[in-house]
């Protein structure tokens, strides 16, 4: 099982915005933040924001993550038709010495 | 141009090994993390451990600890995960990505499938 909290769906209409959750512990989201990685089907993920919260070169401003406390999320605004997609978070875990992943959020675009 | 390509899909029976590589190319090799992560058909993403080149060190995923072995070869940019003693639940795609802020680059995968 995922050692980071997803939802498993979240659906949303087209131009609307989605705010996608990935709950942990103090051990890892609380202290080292959480990255977030993009997955369409049969293909490798991309990164979209890394563990502070920074977008890599060529990532659209409509990905916004932020954290508070231990729950980081990934903001999508003016949701696009190939923003569907499974989105997965990521970090370093302290205590497990370990990276762990959420199990993924699919979001479809309605 | 930064690459990660990986070797081709592999089918092998359960009890064999397999051995994957991941050749690097247009960043410095010794400077960044490297991982392999995998994920089983329709699963979320699994890691399975970490290889720090300048450190000379490797960590590996407890639950993979005995099985698996992780190496580089600096002459040729190359990470190597070896997997021993397979079952079917190995069955996966494998992936090698380069740590920058999290797992920013990714390689195309290798399938594996254990059957018998």
């Amino acid at each position: 099982q995922a050692f980071l909290a997803q939802p498993p769906s979240v659906s949303k209409d087209l131009g609307q915005t989605a705010t996608l959750t990935c709950t942990g512990s103090a051990d890892n989201v609380g202290s080292r933040g959480a990255a977030w990685l993009q997955q369409h089907q049969g293909h490798p993920p991309k990164l979209l924001s890394s563990t502070d919260n920074n977008r890599p070169s060529g990532i659209s401003e409509r990905f916004l993550a932020s954290r508070s406390g231990n729950t980081a999320s990934l903001t999508i605004i003016r949701l696009l038709p190939e923003d569907e997609a499974d989105y997965y978070c990521s970090t370093w875990d302290t205590s497990l010495s370990a990276w762990v992943f959420g199990g993924g959020t699919k979001l479809t675009v309605l | 141009q930064l690459l990660l390509v990986q070797s081709g899909a592999e089918v092998k029976k359960p009890g064999a090994s397999v051995k994957l590589s991941c050749k690097t190319s247009g960043y410095s090799f010794m400077d960044f993390y490297m991982h392999w992560i995998r994920q089983a058909p329709g699963q979320g993403l699994e890691w399975m451990g970490i290889i720090k080149p300048r450190a000379g060190r490797t960590t590996y995923a407890q639950r993979f600890q005995g099985r698996v072995t992780m190496a580089w070869d600096t002459s040729t940019s190359t990470i190597f995960m070896e997997l021993i003693s397979l079952k079917s639940d190995d069955t996966a795609v494998y992936f090698c990505a380069r740590e920058a802020g999290g797992f920013s680059d990714w390689g195309q995968g290798s399938l594996v499938i254990v059957s018998s």
